[in-house]
């Protein structure tokens, strides 16, 4: 089983439409967890951290079960500049472990 | 700005030949370094950790031999890559962590291709 798991999509979404990622984990000792956003030949960076509580940037809403070790991404409105991978990435104790991501495409 | 510097962004080579790659924290020290590798449509796969002045821990199934890094400076990381075979061509990133907040920084990537 792959640390971190996720949908590879692709989703295709119209602009405006709200897409949600969910994301999980076989670590149950991971400390940290983050959303990425990859854009094509690009390297990473990083959307938002995401904490137990759950936390909103903007559009995005980012949540965080530690019982199921389940995380998730809620993009609201999407725009086309949305458009790209969005990867799960969760932290042990020193190093970042990638999910393969979810590769988004918001068209006109 | 990147904090982060990679270099090449971009490079070809022969196969059978040696490539260097660099990762250099701009303005803070980086007392952790990690490389990664990307093959296409698939996600970034830690190679190697590296800590300035000792020896980097490599993940299992790569080749130390092959990919050798120094870590010789807090600000200075690099990466070669012996003896290239095509199957080695991919995308390579550092990632550093240091600076205010301990915060992972990435490079901006370098796209290998062994002809």
């Amino acid at each position: 089983r792959k640390e971190v798991e996720q949908d590879p999509g692709p989703f295709n979404v119209p602009e405006g439409a709200t897409v949600a990622f969910n994301c999980t984990y076989s670590n149950s000792a991971s400390q940290s967890f983050f959303w990425y956003r990859q854009d094509c030949r690009k390297e990473p960076k990083l959307l938002m951290s995401v904490y137990s509580s759950g936390n909103e940037d903007g559009r995005f809403t980012a949540q965080l079960n530690r019982a199921s070790q389940y995380i998730s991404l809620l993009i609201r409105d999407s725009k086309l500049s949305d458009s790209a991978t969005y990867l799960c990435v969760v932290r042990g104790t020193d190093k970042l472990i990638f999910g393969t991501g979810t590769r988004l495409q918001v068209f006109p | 700005g990147a904090v982060v510097s990679q270099h090449p962004s971009r490079v070809i080579c022969k196969s059978g030949t040696s490539v260097k790659i660099e990762c250099r924290s701009l303005d803070f020290q980086a007392t952790t370094m990690f490389w990664y590798r990307q093959f296409p449509k698939q996600s970034l796969m830690l190679m190697a950790t590296s800590n300035e002045g000792s020896k980097a821990t490599y993940e299992q199934g790569v080749e130390k031999d092959k990919f050798l890094i120094n870590h010789a400076s807090l600000t200075l990381s690099t990466l070669t890559v012996t003896s290239a075979h095509p199957e080695d061509s991919s995308f390579y990133i550092c990632s550093a962590r240091g600076g205010e907040g301990n915060t992972i920084y990435f490079g901006e990537g370098s796209w290998l291709t062994v002809v």
